[in-house]
This record gives structure tokens, sequence and C-alpha cells, in this order.
């Protein structure tokens, strides 16, 4: 059973702070995994993938996989309230033709 | 145009109506994708297709039929749905269904099923 769970929150940070988001999954035939943001009542934007163990950053943001422990996580740096959303976890399966697989999502708020 | 265009944005229908939704992605990407989003569950995949053949359908319940004429458009027809059926619809396109390519996605129709 393929599965990618996550934490709904909400989180609420102040901001200025750094905001830690995670995700971990069942299936270790995984492959990539991905971090998308969703504002209320607009569709999920990719803000970063991952595919190897260790740390990617992008800015403010920085991903985390690590494939023994089967999380991920992504740190969003000096946080604003404009980041305040949910943020989707999806990682792709070996065992489900490769389609993203998304946890339920973890509503981030910052507060100014 | 750019990007992954759906439409209609709204759809509300009875439960013995017909109805199609429609996507276009203008990203000259080789697969597309419908999802559904409820609330407090997370997307669920419904249909994959990669290069206009249907690679995945996610035990999908017949009355969700879905159509792909070529690599650009996508369709989802729609016939005696139930209440249940309400929810986001999500089109997305990737430039192939490897690993390694994220998803576009569309705006989404909020269908409500009355």
């Amino acid at each position: 059973q393929k599965e990618v769970e996550q934490n709904s929150g909400p989180l609420s940070v102040p901001e200025g702070a750094i905001a830690s988001l995670n995700c971990t999954y069942s299936d270790r035939g995984s492959q990539s995994f991905f971090w998308y943001r969703q504002y209320s009542g607009k569709s999920p934007e990719l803000i970063m993938f991952i595919y190897s163990n260790g740390d990617k950053e992008d800015g403010r943001f920085t991903a985390q996989l690590n494939k023994a422990s089967q999380y991920v996580s992504l740190l969003i740096r000096d946080s604003q309230p404009s980041d305040s959303a949910t943020y989707l976890c999806a990682g792709t399966f070996s065992n489900s033709g490769y389609a993203l697989n998304f946890g339920k999502g973890t509503s981030l708020l910052v507060t100014p | 145009e750019t990007g992954v265009t759906q439409t209609p944005r709204h759809l509300v229908m009875g439960m013995t109506n017909k109805k199609s939704l429609k996507c276009e992605q203008h990203l000259g990407h080789n697969a597309m994708y419908w999802y559904k989003q409820s609330a407090k569950k997370p997307l669920e995949l419904m249909f994959v297709y990669n290069f206009k053949e249907q690679t995945e359908n996610n035990s999908v319940p017949s009355r969700f039929s879905p159509e792909c004429p070529n690599s650009s458009h996508l369709f989802l027809h729609l016939h005696t749905l139930q209440p249940e059926d309400s929810a986001l619809y999500l089109c997305a396109s990737s430039r192939g269904t490897g690993t390694q390519y994220g998803y576009t996605f569309g705006s989404g129709t909020r269908l409500t099923v009355v």
C-alpha cells in the first residue's frame, strides 16, 4: 500500500521564523518527491522536487529527503504571511506507474 | 494562452444529467492527468494519459469517462453522478510520466451534484 502521510496542522509560525513541514511515506519503491503549495481556492503549484538523499536548496526553501527513514521535509526560512497556504507532499512510486500520489497536505499559517 | 486551462470553472448538475469537463494544455507536454480533490482527503488520481494513450485507470466508476483526442486536450465525460462526486476536479500535465517530471495543474472545475 503506497501512502504519503502529512500532519494536517494547522502549523502556526511567526513571521521571520523557519517553518518545518514533514511528510512520511510507506513504499520503499519510491523514486521522487515533490512539494506543492496550494492557496485557498486555487490549484496546486510546484515549489520543489527532490530525488536524492540529502538537502536541496532553492531560495528560502530547502527540501530534505531521507530514504532510509522514509521521510521528506520542507523548510521555509524567513517565513512571510504570503507563505500561508496548504503544502502538499507528493511522491512517485514504482508500483503505481510513477504517477504522483499526494498527502492530505499541511496547513501553514504565518502570523505577522 | 499559456499553461493548463480548464472549463467550466464551476458546474452544477443533476444526477441524471450528462456533462463534460474540458482541459487544454499549451505547454507541449505529453502526459495529462485527472485528479479529484475532496475536502479532508488527499488528491485522488483518476486517469493518466501518455501520448494520448490511457496508461492508468485508478478504479474509477464508469460514470466517469475520460477522452484524450490528442496530447493537448483531455475531457472528462460525466453521467448519472452521485452527490458524493461533488468535488474539485483538477487536470494536470507533465512533460512525461517519468519520475523526474513535476505536474502543472489547471485551475480546476468545482463540481456540485444535486
